[in-house]
């Protein structure tokens, strides 16, 4: 089947940076996508990566490496709004742009 | 501004109901989704369709039914809805492979 695995949790200061990994297990990958959630709210599309490398959209960047199923975003100068949870989620074959997310990170940011 | 709406943001039925969920997108989308999101599960795919009348079983597709008669409407039906089904709707459209979907707010459906 297909599975993403994040970690649960992440608490991290403001100002500060952070990083939140992803593992994928999936057939017919085509690319990784990155959403944030905060409490109560819709889903809000951050990031995608079909190819390797860094991809950078101001504050939050996401990386992707195929060769070792693994993506991760990364969050700096961490501002109390960015508290809220992040899900990665891979793009299928097949077409549709169908997603397959992860179970999510909860990302706490403090004083 | 790109808009996905839905009918319902709370809804409260009786099992053994028949449930309609709501989707509307004004972006002219050819792809639509419907998930679920549970505590620890993240959101999981129910149905999704990629043009008019077509459609496709996602991951959990058991109790549900859909309908796409027109592009811009997707609906999600629940033929008898049971208590393990409580839980929030998310409806999202789609129109590239750019891995971007764009969700509606979401109904909390909770069957008792």
């Amino acid at each position: 089947g297909q599975s993403l695995e994040q970690p649960s949790e992440v608490t991290a200061v403001e100002g500060a940076i952070v990083q939140i990994n992803c593992t994928y297990q999936t057939s017919g990958f085509y690319g990784l996508s990155w959403y944030q959630q905060h409490d109560g709210g819709a889903p809000t599309f951050l990031s995608y990566n079909a190819l390797d490398g860094l991809e950078e959209t101001g504050r939050f960047s996401s990386f992707l490496s195929r060769s070792d199923s693994y993506g991760y975003l990364l969050l700096q100068e961490l501002q109390m709004k960015d508290s809220a949870s992040y899900f990665c989620a891979a793009i299928l074959t097949g077409g549709g742009n169908k997603l397959t997310f992860g179970t999510g990170t909860q990302l706490k940011v403090e004083l | 501004d790109v808009k996905v709406t839905q009918s319902s943001r709370y809804l409260v039925k009786r099992t053994g109901e028949k449930v309609f969920l709501e989707c509307v997108q004004d972006m002219d989308h050819e792809n639509m989704f419907w998930y679920r999101q549970d505590p620890g599960l993240g959101l999981r795919l129910i149905y999704f369709s990629y043009d008019v009348k077509m459609k496709e079983k996602g991951d959990i597709p058991e109790g549900y039914s859909v309908s796409r008669e027109k592009k811009e409407r997707f609906s999600l039906i629940l033929e008898s809805a049971s208590t393990n089904q409580t839980s929030m709707y998310l409806c999202a459209s789609s129109s590239s492979q750019a891995g971007e979907q764009y969700f509606g707010p979401g109904t909390r459906l909770t069957v008792t």
